[in-house]
């Protein structure tokens, strides 16, 4: 079964620096979450999107932006990166259309940012 | 207080026992309930989710839930190295776009 496709896969960056992370999620799926997991931490959540908009919003700093396109996949800008924001980069899908609690969220293999 | 606590563990189990582990929450909205598994350096990956008080079993697994206790755990049979790794248990609330609000997770070792 497909899954959901994160790229880069690992993404070395200096400090100030900008990046950009891919999210494409599971076919069929309309809503992507992104979130953040440091060393020995839990994942945090950052942001979400249902249909393109944003439906939530969590922990993500204002020097990040994101945004879902027509085809649903989602991209994570990051700018001016710092050294704390070094860490696991996961996107996650779900389906909204089947009952709206309990829609499981499938995660991405995961990004991993360094910056230096 | 965090919203959503695990012990940390280590969990140490010897090969085909029962590993127990559980999870307490904060929020009494809390309306789903999640446990992920993830090795070191990997994504989460979905083992069973759970939503009516009592238990659901899927395989080796069994998830227990009691919402009057705030309490939710997750029970693996036959306990195999290959299931050693840390457990997230996450929650959700009412809606279906709610984020997930995790734990620390619960490393597990089990041993051959």
């Amino acid at each position: 079964a497909a899954g959901v496709i994160q790229s880069p896969r690992h993404l070395i960056k200096e400090k100030r620096e900008t990046a950009t992370l891919k999210c494409y999620p599971i076919p069929r799926h309309d809503t992507v979450y992104w979130y953040q997991q440091g060393p020995g931490q839990d994942p945090q959540f950052l942001i979400s999107f249902y249909e393109k908009m944003q439906s939530d919003k969590g922990s993500i700093p204002d020097r990040f932006s994101a945004q879902q396109f027509s085809d649903y996949h989602s991209e994570l800008n990051m700018s001016s990166l710092e050294l704390g924001d070094s860490a696991l980069y996961f996107c996650a899908s779900s389906a909204t259309g089947v009952p709206s609690s309990y829609n499981e969220q499938f995660f991405g293999p995961g990004t991993r940012l360094t910056v230096l | 207080q965090k919203e959503v606590e695990q012990n940390s563990g280590p969990l140490s189990v010897p090969e085909g026992a029962i590993a127990s582990l559980n999870c307490t929450y904060s929020d009494r909205g809390s309306q789903s309930f999640f446990w992920y598994r993830q090795y070191s350096g990997k994504s989460p990956e979905l083992i069973m989710f759970i939503y009516s008080n009592g238990d659901k079993e899927d395989g080796r697994f069994t998830a227990q839930l009691n919402k009057a206790s705030q309490y939710v755990s997750l029970l693996i049979r036959d306990s195999q190295p290959s299931d050693s790794a840390t457990y997230l248990c996450a929650v959700k609330g009412e809606t279906g776009f709610q984020k997930l609000v995790f734990g620390t997770g619960t490393r597990l070792l089990v041993s051959p």
